[in-house]
């Protein structure tokens, strides 16, 4: 498809365990964006790249929570040491330069 | 406070209404979106605009840069419209954006 996928869609993990989600962007999207949206909120900034470069990471809530493109496309964003406060909506976004954002479906992260 | 607000949080309208939803916003901003987020699903971005208004289908948007307001218009409203829609601003040079809190709508037959 030409849209932005994000896998798995839904994860539980249990607390302590690490967790990697993926985001596959439109191809040729230079701007690559992760956000968290918890239940019943709006989304919140996690962290950006262009191309490969992660450019702002202030968004990141802990030192537990890593991302990374290293090629410039594909994109993994990593929680360590999962806590119940990440259970959230992890959202993917990319956009060609500073256009519009294209969404993922997201994942749906539980932990238990 | 939030650095974006959205009035009202929650809408009923009837089949048919005309519905408005309100945005402000307290910085300076490049652009805005309008998104829209049904339940259990994806974000699909209907608008990006920096000035003026903007047009698609029984959609409009508006902006007013200087009163730091942005309004979202559907005509004719439908069942299907029933969803949440959230404004987001983009700040600075990263293109990041900043999200409201969402406006809950539900139109019934």
């Amino acid at each position: 498809g030409a849209g932005v996928s994000q896998s798995p869609r839904y994860k539980v993990a249990k607390r302590g365990q690490d967790v990697a989600l993926r985001c596959d962007p439109i191809s040729g999207h230079v701007s690559l964006f992760w956000y968290q949206q918890a239940l019943g909120q709006g989304p919140e900034f996690l962290t950006y790249f262009q191309n490969e470069a992660q450019l702002d990471k202030s968004g990141l809530p802990s030192d537990r929570f890593f991302a990374e493109r290293p090629e410039g496309s594909v994109s993994t964003l990593k929680i360590q040491r999962t806590q119940q406060e990440d259970s959230a909506v992890y959202l993917c976004a990319s956009s060609f330069d500073r256009d519009e954002q294209y969404f993922g479906p997201g994942t749906r992260l539980t932990v238990t | 406070k939030n650095e974006v607000e959205q009035s009202p949080q929650n809408l009923t309208a009837q089949e048919g209404e005309f519905i408005t939803i309100n945005c402000s916003y307290s910085v300076g901003i490049s652009a805005l979106h309008w998104l829209q987020q049904h339940p259990g699903g994806g974000i699909v971005s209907l608008f990006m605009l920096s000035s003026g208004k903007k047009k698609h289908g029984r959609l409009i948007a508006t902006i007013n840069i200087q009163e730091k307001h942005s309004s979202l218009h559907i005509t004719a409203s439908h069942p299907r419209d029933s969803a949440v829609y959230i404004c987001a601003v983009i700040t600075g040079t990263a293109s990041k954006l900043t999200f409201g809190t969402g406006t809950r709508l539900q139109v019934t037959l």
